[in-house]
Order: C-alpha cells, then structure tokens, then sequence
C-alpha cells in the first residue's frame, strides 16, 4: 500500500542555518504530495504541497521538489529561524481522493 | 483562514465508560470531516471520513461500533468512544474540507487518557 517514510528528529539547528527535512515515498500512480507544519497547540497546517513531477512547492522560504525518479520530497529552508521550531508533516494523496497519508512528523528545533 | 476547534482538548475517563470528542468547522461549512488517530511518534492514521447527513466511512481495521461517529450539520462532527479501554488512549485529530476550499483544515487534538 501507499507510504511515506521521513527522517526521525529531532532536528536541532542554529538559527540561520540550512534545513533538510528528507521524505520518501510509495504509491501507486502519481499521489499529490504536501507538507504540513504543526506549532505547539496548535493544529496541522498546509505549508506547501505538488501535484506532479517536477513541480516544486514553496511558502514562507519553505520549498520542496516532487522528484518522481527518486520517490522523494524533500523539504528545505535556506536560513531557519527560532519561529520554525515546529513538527513538519510528509503526507501524500492519490489522485482524485481526499485521503491523506503521513509520515511520521520530524521535530525541528531551533535555537538562537 | 479557514479554523477548526476540538473539544476537549484533554481528557481522562475510567476504563469502560465512553466519552464524546467535538469537532466543530468555526467559519465554513465542512461537507467532509475525517477523523484520525496518532499514537505516540508515529503517523497520524485516518480512522474514518464523514460527509453531512450520511454514515462514515471507516478504514479497514477501525471498529464502528466502538468509534461512533456523527456528522449532523455542517458545522459539527462527534466521534464518541465507546466502552473505551486503556488501549484506545491516544491523541484524536479532526479534520474539515469543503468542496471549494481543496485542502483539509486541522483541529488541534484531543488527547484521551483512559485509566
């Protein structure tokens, strides 16, 4: 069945530096792929999603390429800041369906 | 943006007794709502998708008869847990979409302790 499958965290960066958050997946035919975010109490949040190969995503200096040749959806920030310390998402959708399937959430944090 | 509320946000209940979780679409009208489970340090597993005025649908493996869910306006969906047992404690997490917003909005959670 479809999958996804993200880097265990936590992920502990400095202030300005550079993140990848990896994720990997499995689906039949060609899903839709997003990123959430999730800040502490609050609720899941769309950060920024692709709907076919080579399409990249991006939101608030977030982005993240729909690689088909090698299953993946990275996510990526150039400069992180301490207002990114949240759990990031990996999710997938078949087409044509509202279903979403999650990875595990990585927790990022990030210090001055 | 599009906001949607759980109540409660936490809760304990005896082993054997069940307990009603809200789900409430504060500024749209949700035709669908799903209701998922994560347990600690892993995915968050949909339980079951309920569209207004009709039964959910549940996932393989989910057991209707202990996870009763309502959807009865287009505002609010409940899921009750029934005759609920230390196992079913875990953290429940709603969900809303309408047919014109293309993306599901994210309740806060609900955490269940069940002693």
């Amino acid at each position: 069945g479809n999958s996804v499958t993200q880097m265990e965290g936590p992920v502990t960066l400095s202030e300005e530096a550079f993140l990848t958050i990896n994720c990997t997946y499995t689906a039949t035919g060609y899903p839709s792929l997003f990123w959430y975010v999730q800040y502490p109490g609050e609720g899941l949040q769309l950060l920024l999603k692709a709907t076919k190969a080579d399409d990249k995503g991006s939101n608030k200096g977030f982005e993240a390429t729909y690689r088909k040749e090698t299953t993946s959806f990275h996510l990526e920030k150039g400069s992180v800041q301490v207002s990114d310390s949240a759990v990031y998402f990996c999710a997938l959708s078949e087409k044509n369906t509202d279903k979403l399937i999650f990875g595990t959430g990585t927790r990022l944090q990030v210090f001055p | 943006g599009a906001v949607v509320s759980q109540h409660p946000s936490w809760v304990i209940c005896k082993s054997g007794t069940s307990v009603k979780i809200e789900c409430r679409s504060l500024d749209f009208q949700a035709t669908t709502m799903f209701w998922y489970r994560q347990f600690p340090k892993q995915s968050l597993m949909l339980m079951a998708t309920s569209n207004e005025g009709s039964k959910a649908t549940y996932e393989q493996g989910v057991e209707k008869d202990k996870f009763l869910i309502n959807h009865a306006s287009l505002t609010l969906s409940t899921l009750t847990v029934t005759s609920a047992h230390p196992e079913d404690s875990s953290f429940y997490i709603c969900s809303a979409s309408a047919e014109d917003l293309y993306e599901q909005y994210f309740g806060p959670g609900t955490r269940l302790t069940v002693t």
